[in-house]
C-alpha cells in the first residue's frame, strides 16, 4: 500500500495568518496520462470529509482561492492563506492512483 | 447536485452483522463507482472497498475480505455495505463516497457502535 505521511499533525495559527501542511507519498502519484491522483480533503467536526484540491493544485468547485496546492510526484503542500475561524478542521491528503486508496494521518488546524 | 444519503446509526452486539445503505441522487448512478470508507474514533479514514454499479463487480481491502459485502440496487440508485462478525474494533463512522478523478462526494456517515 502507498503510505501517505503528513506534517505537522497539529497546527495553531491566528486568523489572518497562513498555514501550510505537507504530505509525502511512498511512490509517485503521477500517472502516465499526466494526471496526479492526489487530493486534499477537509473534515470539519461532526461532518464528512469534503474535497478541497485535486490533481495537486486544482480547486474543487466552490473552494475559495485562499486554498492552494503545489507539489509533484511524491511531495505535496497545502497552503491556506488568510486563515479564518471556519477553517478549523482536520485536513487529510489522499491518493487514488493505486488500490487501496490511502489517507494521511490528518493535520488538525486550530 | 450530487447527494449520498446514508441510513441511520446502529447499535450492534459483538458477533452480529450490520448493513448500511447509501442512496444516490443528483447524478446518473452508473457513472461512478461507489466506495465505502470507515473512520474509527479519533482516527483517519480507511478504505474498505468499492462496487461498480454497472456490473456489480467489487473489490475489497484485504483486511475486510471475507467479512464485507458491497451490493447495489440500480432500480433505486442505492448501494449497500454489509459487515459481519462485528467486534468492538468495528465501532466507527461508515461513509459511502465517490472517489473519481476530480470528483469526491461523501455521504453524511453512519455511526455503528458495537457493544455488548
Amino acid at each position: 500500500d502507498i503510505v501517505m505521511t503528513q506534517t505537522p499533525l497539529s497546527l495553531s495559527v491566528r486568523p489572518g495568518q497562513s498555514a501550510s501542511i505537507s504530505c509525502t507519498s511512498t511512490q509517485s502519484l503521477r500517472q502516465s496520462d499526466g494526471k496526479t491522483y492526489f487530493y486534499w480533503l477537509r473534515q470539519k467536526p461532526g461532518q464528512s470529509p469534503h474535497l478541497l484540491i485535486y490533481d495537486v493544485s486544482s480547486r474543487f468547485s466552490g473552494v475559495p482561492d485562499r486554498f492552494s496546492g503545489r507539489g509533484s510526484g511524491t511531495d505535496f503542500t497545502l497552503k491556506i492563506s488568510r486563515v479564518e475561524a471556519e477553517d478549523a478542521a482536520i485536513y487529510y491528503c489522499m491518493q487514488t492512483i493505486q488500490l487501496p486508496p490511502t489517507f494521511g494521518q490528518g493535520t488538525r488546524l486550530e | 447536485q450530487v447527494q449520498l444519503v446514508q441510513s441511520g446509526a446502529e447499535l450492534k452486539k459483538p458477533g452480529a452483522s450490520m448493513k448500511v445503505s447509501c442512496k444516490a441522487s443528483g447524478y446518473t448512478f452508473t457513472d461512478y463507482y461507489v466506495h465505502w470508507v470507515r473512520q474509527a474514533p479519533g482516527q483517519g479514514p480507511e478504505w474498505m472497498g468499492w462496487i461498480n454499479p454497472i456490473t456489480a463487480d467489487t473489490n475489497y481491502a484485504p483486511k475486510f475480505r471475507g467479512r464485507v459485502t458491497i451490493t447495489r440496487d440500480t432500480s433505486i440508485n442505492t448501494a449497500y455495505m454489509e459487515l459481519s462478525s462485528l467486534t468492538s474494533d468495528d465501532t466507527a463512522l461508515y461513509f459511502c463516497t465517490i472517489l473519481d478523478f476530480g470528483e469526491s462526494y461523501w455521504g453524511q456517515g453512519t455511526l455503528v457502535t458495537v457493544s455488548s
